[in-house]
């Protein structure tokens, strides 16, 4: 990927469990958001930390950043069986145009 | 649910014929975009526009064309399709210049046979 890395790339988990999820990137950014995406459809906007934020929550879902490692987590408390999708990290870098997304995880939650 | 829409859903075409993609949106967004994403694996951005007669190429080569006549139009046009181009198409479209929040369409998925 030109920008973004997460790892696992597959994540299953028993409903109720906590999911975690990291995304790695290569330039300095602005901003980090993720995303997620239902299987044969769009993406949908989660969540925005800027680079001068360290941790940000919305609901169950609690996001990290560390931008020393270029680095970000994100965290999804006590799962539940329609938080199955795929998670992409996006990063909106201080030079060029693009906005780069990473190759995504995808979480299976068993109920 | 976002305001943006694309049609078809899916798409079906044989090798040569010219298809275009459909993406409009209602929120008055300047910025839109295509992305091409193969299951299971990362988006691509394929061009992207910045309003009205302004298009750019992204980073992933494309033989697609793109125009951007109103603000709130962004088709994709493939002149001549082939097997290759057998992918998911997403359009996006955001606002502000410092958040730059994507909003995605429910995306087209292409089958060239």
């Amino acid at each position: 990927s030109q920008q973004g890395e997460e790892d696992p790339q597959a994540l299953s988990i028993q409903e109720g469990e906590n999911a975690t999820m990291n995304c790695s990137y290569k330039t300095s950014i602005n901003n980090l958001q993720w995303y997620r995406q239902n299987s044969g459809r769009g993406l949908v906007h989660l969540i925005l930390i800027r680079s001068n934020e360290r941790e940000k929550h919305s609901g169950r879902l609690r996001v990290t950043l560390d931008t020393s490692k270029k680095s970000s987590s994100l965290l999804i408390t006590a799962s539940r069986a329609a938080d199955t999708a795929s998670y992409f990290c996006a990063t909106d870098p201080f030079t060029g145009n693009q906005f780069y997304f990473g190759t995504g995880t995808s979480l299976t939650v068993i109920p | 649910e976002a305001d943006i829409y694309q049609t078809p859903r899916y798409l079906v075409i044989g090798t040569g014929k010219k298809i275009t993609l459909e993406c409009s949106q209602t929120m008055g967004h300047d910025k839109m975009y295509w992305y091409q994403q193969d299951p299971g694996m990362e988006l691509h951005l394929i061009h992207y526009s910045y309003g009205v007669n302004s298009t750019e190429k992204g980073d992933l080569s494309s033989e697609s064309t793109v125009s951007r006549i109103r603000t709130e139009h962004f088709p994709l046009t493939l002149e001549s399709a082939r097997p290759s181009h057998t992918s998911q198409y997403l359009c996006a479209s955001s606002d502000s210049v410092i958040q730059e929040t994507q909003y995605f369409g429910p995306g087209t998925r292409l089958l060239v046979l």
